[in-house]
């Protein structure tokens, strides 16, 4: 079955510094890709997706993500965070027919002034 | 504003109970899926309808069941409710069931047993 890694539930960051999430997937079949980002008390907002094409993927809010197939990662990155980016970010792959998502336990952001 | 809508937003019961969640997808959108999150579990994919049909089955209890209706707005319906079901309830929908489509979830449905 198709799953995601997501380490380091909490993750600190200054304001102005580079943002770094890691995602590692398995999957037995080629692999769809999201990030997702849930602000507090909302739903998961789409920041990006990987399906097929380029391996760099640029998503919402200055985010994006290199799909890299020989490390099976999906690494979420942003060069200089903003207090605004301060949420919880979600790595998900496709698992199975019918798109269905397999979720990372999530990254929580904490971005310091 | 994803356009998917869930209602109520907030719900308080006591064990035993039953309750019913509903969802309504983005215009257009024929896959509904509904997901739990909980701190223990993170979020779990509980089951998947397309076109009234019911397509998947992931993490989901007995307890628990679901349907689509032909106007394609969804309810989950949980029963016999446990202190452990209290969790926020998401749904999303997609345009149809292919891989590639992105899924737009709502703010989802806090349930909270007492």
């Amino acid at each position: 079955a198709q799953s995601v890694t997501q380490l380091g539930s909490h993750v600190s960051v200054s304001e102005g510094a580079l943002v770094l999430l890691r995602c590692n997937y398995s999957s037995s079949v080629p692999p769809y890709l999201f990030w997702y980002v849930q602000y507090p008390n909302q739903g998961l907002q789409l920041l990006l997706k990987y399906t097929t094409g380029a391996t760099l993927v640029k998503g919402i809010n200055g985010f994006e993500a290199e799909f890299k197939k020989s490390e099976t990662s999906f690494h979420l990155t942003k060069p200089s965070a903003h207090m605004s980016d301060a949420a919880e970010y979600f790595c998900a792959v496709r698992t199975g027919g019918n798109n269905r998502l397999a979720f990372g336990k999530g990254n929580q952001v904490v971005v310091i002034p | 504003d994803s356009g998917v809508t869930q209602t109520p937003k907030h719900l308080i019961t006591a064990t035993g109970q039953r309750v019913t969640l509903r969802c309504s997808p983005r215009s257009g959108d024929l896959s509904v899926y509904w997901y739990q999150q909980s701190l223990d579990q993170g979020l779990q994919f509980l089951i998947q309808y397309y076109n009234g049909e019911e397509r998947a089955k992931g993490n989901i209890l007995e307890r628990f069941s679901a349907q689509q209706f032909p106007d394609l707005h969804s309810e989950l319906n949980l029963s016999s409710l446990e202190l452990g079901d209290s969790a926020l309830y998401f749904c999303a929908s997609s345009r149809d069931r292919r891989n590639n489509q992105p899924q737009h979830f709502g703010d989802g449905t806090r349930l909270s047993i007492l």
